[in-house]
Order: structure tokens, then sequence, then C-alpha cells
């Protein structure tokens, strides 16, 4: 079972570029979320979705988008790369009950400069 | 509105001694807990989760974790530590309310330091 596959791994970008970070996961899982974890900072949740065509905002949303058109797949949109977006983002997913743990991706390092 | 307090950012134990991780947590509702690991550069990793059946609950590797309703915590225990254990630890609290489980509340986490 893969779980949940991000792409890419690490990526350098400079100012003002953009780019997706893509997120797949094969559990059947409704719930998905979007991290970003500076050091020392914990894990602040970016943008979540419930369900397919249903997303909301999290703690840290500004400088983001996201769209969720199947259940499988969450990508992460930077549309204007900032030096304070370097951060190590992280998906993640579960089933929609309290119980559910969530599953973590392996994560994507970004570099803005 | 619910929140979650790793009480210690930084412990460092000796190897073969035992670990301690303190969380305390609040909560409007009977929230799910979870205990991640997260090794270097690496993704996180389910260590252990309560969810209202036995208070006391054992994970992975060795650890468990005891749920206290009446001290809001759920403190993380190994008795005794290996070089393998040196990692960063988050305290997760996940709301009880079917309006709110999409979100869960992360501790600052804690990082975890052993010594020969």
């Amino acid at each position: 079972n893969a779980g949940v596959t991000q792409t890419p791994k690490f990526r350098i970008l400079k100012i003002g570029q953009s780019m997706t970070l893509q997120c797949t996961q094969d559990m059947n899982h409704n719930y998905m979320y979007w991290y970003r974890q500076d050091p020392g900072m914990g894990l602040k949740l970016i943008y979540y979705s419930v369900g397919a065509g249903i997303t909301d905002k999290g703690e840290v949303p500004n400088g983001y988008n996201v769209s969720r058109s199947t259940t499988e797949d969450f990508p992460l949109r930077l549309e204007l790369a900032a030096p304070s977006q370097t951060s190590v983002y992280f998906c993640a997913s579960s089933y929609e009950n309290r119980d559910s743990p969530l599953h973590f991706g392996n994560g994507t390092r970004l570099t803005v400069t | 509105a619910q929140s979650v307090t790793q009480l210690d950012s930084h412990v460092s134990v000796s190897e073969g001694t035992p670990v301690l991780l303190r969380c305390n947590y609040s909560s409007s509702y009977s929230p799910s807990l979870f205990w991640y690991v997260q090794h270097p550069n690496k993704g996180l990793q389910l260590l252990l989760k309560y969810t209202s059946a036995a208070t006391l609950v054992k994970g992975i590797n060795g650890f468990e974790a005891e749920f206290k309703k009446s001290e809001t915590s759920f403190h993380l225990t190994k008795p005794s530590a290996h070089m393998s254990d040196a990692a960063e630890y988050f305290c997760v609290v996940r709301r009880g309310t079917t309006d709110s489980w999409g979100k869960l509340q992360f501790g600052a986490g804690t990082q975890v330091v052993v010594t020969p």
C-alpha cells in the first residue's frame, strides 16, 4: 500500500515563481490536509478538505491555494513564491471520524531564494 | 476551543533509562488523542492513540500513554530508552464533535536526545 505520496521531495524556487505540490492517497480517505513545518514551530495547518469539491482554510492559508477534484488528489498551489514560504510541507489524510489518525506523506522540502 | 501543551520542548535521557514526555490538553468535548514521532528528515509516524476505550494505551516500539481525564493529561512513557528513540514527538488532539473532526490541534513538539 502506497499510503500518502507527495511529490516532489525537494524544490528550490526563485521569488515570484509558482509551483504545485502534489499529494495523492490510495486509502479512500475523505479528509485531506496540508501542513507546513518550520524549525521549532511544530505543524501549522494551511488548508484542509473534507471531501471532493470541499476545501477550507486553516491557520496559515495566505499565499496558497488548493483544489480537490477527486478523493485521491489534493494539490497545493503557490502562486507567487516568497522567502517566508521556505518550509517543509506535509500532506496527510484520514477517515471522517474522531478516532481516525492522520496518515502523513514524507514531505516536500521547499526553499525560496 | 481546544489546545495542546507539551510541557517540555527538549528532553535528554541516557540509554536504558525511562522516558517521560508530558502533554496536557483542553477540550470541551471528549477528544481523541494521538502521539506521533518524527525522525530527522522524515514524515510523522503514529505511535499510539486514545479513543475513549482503555485509558492506558500501548503503542509501537515499547511506548505507552495514559489518559487522565481529571488531570487533562496524556503523557507518553517508555521504560527503557534506546538510541533509536532520538526524535521529535508530537501530541495531537482531535475534538469529539462531528462538526470539528476535520481540524486537529498539534502540540509544539518535544525533542528527545538519547545519550549512550
